[in-house]
């Protein structure tokens, strides 16, 4: 089945800086990959995606970027403000097995 | 997260009780997914439905935990006979079936097992 590491676990950046998750999956076969950011006490939100025909997608200061051969994908955050602070989840998605499989999570903390 | 709705959103069980946890999916999705987030961990899955329709419970422990989508009304977790280990929260995510679909979350269901 699917396995989807992600890397750092924590991170921590100054206020303006760029924040940078990478995650990695094992199956070929996902076709699309979400990213989502949750607040404590709150359910996963989803905040930028990228599907397997796609190499980069950008959403205002959010972008993702897609490497089929290597099997991975990361996360940019630019100019970073105090309201990212969150825990961020990247996922892999195989259309014919239905499951959306999470990484562990990198918490962000960013400091004013 | 808007649509998926939860209830409750906090629940207290002593061991040994049930609890039921419900979600209703957005309105046109007829897919739904349940997840476990233990404190300061990721989100683990647990079972896909479909309407009246299983489709992979590879997630879900054994015994004691049981999920259903019918026809009419909500999707239903089911734990049985509860322990502390159960304590978590529960989200559930719907979809419309199509994979060009993104997946949206609920706000989850605190269990806590006093």
């Amino acid at each position: 089945g699917e396995n989807v590491e992600q890397h750092p676990s924590t991170l921590s950046v100054q206020e303006g800086d760029s924040a940078v998750i990478k995650c990695t999956y094992s199956d070929s076969a996902s076709n699309y990959f979400p990213w989502y950011k949750q607040e404590l006490g709150k359910g996963p939100q989803l905040i930028i995606d990228i599907r397997s025909n796609v190499g980069e997608k950008k959403d205002q200061r959010i972008a993702v970027t897609l490497n089929k051969t290597a099997k991975h994908f990361s996360l940019h955050i630019t100019e970073t403000q105090p309201e990212d602070s969150a825990v961020y989840f990247c996922a892999a998605y195989r259309a014919s097995q239905g499951n959306l499989i999470f990484g562990k999570g990198t918490k962000l903390s960013v400091k004013p | 997260n808007a649509g998926v709705m939860q209830n409750p959103r906090h629940l207290v069980r002593r061991r040994g009780q049930e609890a039921r946890l419900r979600c209703s999916p957005m309105k046109g999705h007829s897919h739904v997914y349940w997840y476990r987030q233990l404190p300061e961990e990721g989100l683990k899955f647990m079972v896909y439905l479909q309407k009246e329709n299983i489709i992979d419970e590879s997630g879900m422990p054994k015994e004691r935990f049981s999920a259903e989508f019918p026809k009419e009304g909500p999707s239903i977790l089911r734990i049985q006979q509860v322990v502390r280990g159960d304590s978590a929260a529960y989200f559930c995510a719907s979809f419309p079936g199509n994979s060009g679909n993104t997946i949206y979350f609920g706000e989850g269901s605190w269990l806590t097992v006093v």
